[in-house]
This record gives C-alpha cells, structure tokens and sequence, in this order.
C-alpha cells in the first residue's frame, strides 16, 4: 500500500487566489511527521512546512498552512493568495517514528502535484 | 551553511562507462540519502545511511548501483557500467535524528547516458 497518496496530478490557480493540494497518508504508528516540499523548474527541493501526529494545531509557514485532519489520515496543504512563484511541484511527506526498525529517519513521498498560477 | 553539495551538477557519458557522483551532507547530519528522480517513476529512495553505516539499500536497482559513506562528510554513489535508462537527477540529501527534522537535500546531478 501506497504509505503517501496525492490524487491531484495538476492543479490551477489564478494569482490572489487559495489553492488546497491534497494529501493523504497511512500509518499504523500513532508518531509520525508530515512534511510538503516544493521543487520549482529549476530543480531544488524546499522545505515548506511540517505537522507533527501530537501537534494540537495546524502547522502555519507565512502564507502555507497543513490542513490536519487526523482521523481521515490527511494533509493538505493550502496556499493563501497564490503567486506566480508558487508554480511548482508540490511533495507531501511522512516519517514514521524514529523507534520504528530499519524506516528509522526515511520519509516517504508522495508523486506529487503540479500546481499552475495563472495571472 | 553551505547546505548539502553535490557534484558533478551535470554529467553527460556514454553507456558503458562508470559514473561517480558524489555527496557532502551537512556538517553533524547523521542521515544521508540517495534518491533518483524520472518523470516515469517519480522520486525514488536508493539507499540511506545513519552514522556512514548502510540501512536500507532495497531501492537500489541493481548491482550495476554501488554507495559508500567512508566518513560523516562524504558520500558517493557509482553506477558501472551505466546504461540510457540510469538517465535521471540524483538527489543527496541529509538530516538529523528526530521525527520533526526535515531532509536538506542537494542540487541534484542531472545524469544523461547516451
């Protein structure tokens, strides 16, 4: 089974605009993190913003926020008022619990979203 | 920082020759990461290592795909004798031990074998 699963491979957005990628993930652990990472046309992988399986709140990042949703294993990630740098592809992560054998410290990703701004 | 540095950047051979790519994590990073990128199969994990010891390599292809770690700063990854479909970015990446920590990754090498 796919540990990362993000159903959207494209997505468009005018600029100004929220835009939600989805993300859902499965784990039997009651730890783990989540990640969302953003790879541009030029290549790199950047970090955007974290959720803890503990944490009480949505994680926040400026203008990104992980929409949690605990009981229905998901992750969104919402971008407010989109920008024309925000096109990209979008990664969801997870890593499971450190104490968990030899997953120790790999994240599992997911195929990711192509997300379009449009002016 | 310098983050995690890679190189070659770009590295154009003809199949049947060894390739050697190469990795520095960042400095007191236990874990490094090998990963492969095509638009057919994604992002994909080769192998990874926690304090330069090997601790998961079921992601690398074949024996044709060798990695070392000889010490906490420096890591390589060959493919001999590469072949068109080994055509790829090569991402390293680092990271501490913890659940929270995210991966650093490289700038990736992009690999052409023609």
């Amino acid at each position: 089974a796919q540990k990362i699963t993000q159903t959207q491979p494209g997505m468009f957005v005018q600029e100004k605009e929220a835009v939600t990628l989805d993300c859902t993930y499965d784990t039997s652990d009651p730890s783990y993190g989540l990640f969302w990472y953003k790879q541009p046309s030029s290549g790199e992988m950047i970090f955007l913003i974290y959720q803890g399986s503990y944490d009480q709140q949505n994680a926040t990042e400026g203008r990104y926020s992980l929409n949690f949703q605990k009981a229905r294993k998901s992750a969104n990630l919402v971008i407010s008022a989109s920008q024309l740098g925000d096109s990209a592809m979008y990664f969801c992560a997870m890593r499971e619990s450190p104490y968990r054998g030899s997953t120790l410290g790999r994240l599992y990703f997911g195929r990711g979203t192509q997300l379009t701004v449009w002016p | 920082d310098a983050g995690v540095i890679q190189s070659p950047r770009h590295e154009v051979t003809e199949m049947g020759q060894e390739v050697t790519l190469r990795c520095k994590p960042i400095s007191g990073h236990d874990y490094l990461f090998w990963y492969r990128q095509t638009m057919m199969r994604g992002l994909e994990l080769l192998i990874y290592f926690n304090n330069n010891v090997p601790i998961d390599d079921s992601g690398m292809p074949e024996d044709r795909f060798s990695a070392k770690m000889p010490n906490a700063s420096f890591s390589t990854l060959k493919i001999q004798p590469s072949e068109p479909r080994d055509s790829a970015v090569y991402f390293c990446a680092s990271s501490l031990t913890g659940l929270a920590y995210e991966q650093y990754f490289g700038p990736g090498t992009r690999l052409t074998v023609t």
